[in-house]
């Protein structure tokens, strides 16, 4: 199995562009998250999804957006980089978001994305 | 709301030492999930351990050991007899309803 699988695995935007990243995972998980990592400041989560059709806010949203159309994919999508937004981006996936079925996360290799 | 803090920001031991690595959780929700990563140089986060928050029970793994206290909301991490391959950035996480929330990780170097 593939698990988790982000792509690009580098990226170099300029200020306002806009990219999408990519994350597909193929372990029929219903939860689906992304992160982004920077220095000193850990994992912080910035959208999730408890299942397709079902996204929600993390602890930094700002400039980012999320759709799940389907259990598969959850692409993350940059609007109008901003350097701010360089970072390290992780995705994960886990068996199940609530109660007693809650699993670890899997994640992706990364996305390293620079702004320009 | 949850929050997860990791107050060791970098821990550098000799080979063989034991080291302790703390992590103090805050949560509202009665059921919860407590979890350990490690981030290796080579950048990919490994999962460690998973934790509710009904079983208080101490858990062993080989030179990895985890000390669970809802009483001070801790979830501490020892390594026992520590090795040059366990240097890498460590990081706590808890979960509620549906977000994992992260701490800010520690660095632990290893040194021979």
């Amino acid at each position: 199995n593939a698990g988790v699988t982000q792509t690009p695995k580098f990226q170099v935007l300029k200020t306002g562009q806009s990219m999408t990243l990519q994350c597909a995972q193929d372990m029929n998980h219903e939860y689906m998250s992304w992160y982004r990592q920077d220095p000193g400041m850990g994992l912080r989560l910035i959208h999730y999804s408890v299942g397709a059709g079902i996204t929600d806010q993390g602890e930094v949203p700002n400039g980012y957006n999320v759709s799940r159309s389907t259990t598969e994919d959850f692409p993350l999508r940059l609007l109008s980089a901003a350097p701010s937004q360089t970072s390290v981006y992780f995705c994960a996936s886990s068996y199940s978001g609530t109660g007693a079925n809650t699993g670890e996360l899997f994640f992706g290799e990364g996305s390293r994305l620079t702004v320009l | 709301a949850q929050k997860v803090t990791q107050a060791q920001t970098e821990i550098s031991v000799v080979e063989k030492e034991d080291v302790t690595l703390d992590c103090v959780y805050e949560t509202r929700d009665t059921t919860y999930y407590l979890f350990w990563y490690k981030q290796p140089p080579s950048g990919e986060l490994v999962f460690l351990i998973r934790r509710n928050s009904f079983d208080e029970q101490n858990e062993i793994s080989g030179r990895y050991s985890w000390n669970f206290q809802k009483s001070t909301s801790s979830f501490n991490f020892t390594i026992t007899a520590s090795q040059v391959v366990d240097s890498a950035v460590y990081f706590c996480a808890a979960k509620g309803t549906y977000k994992y929330i992260f701490g800010t990780g520690t660095r632990l170097k290893v040194l021979a």
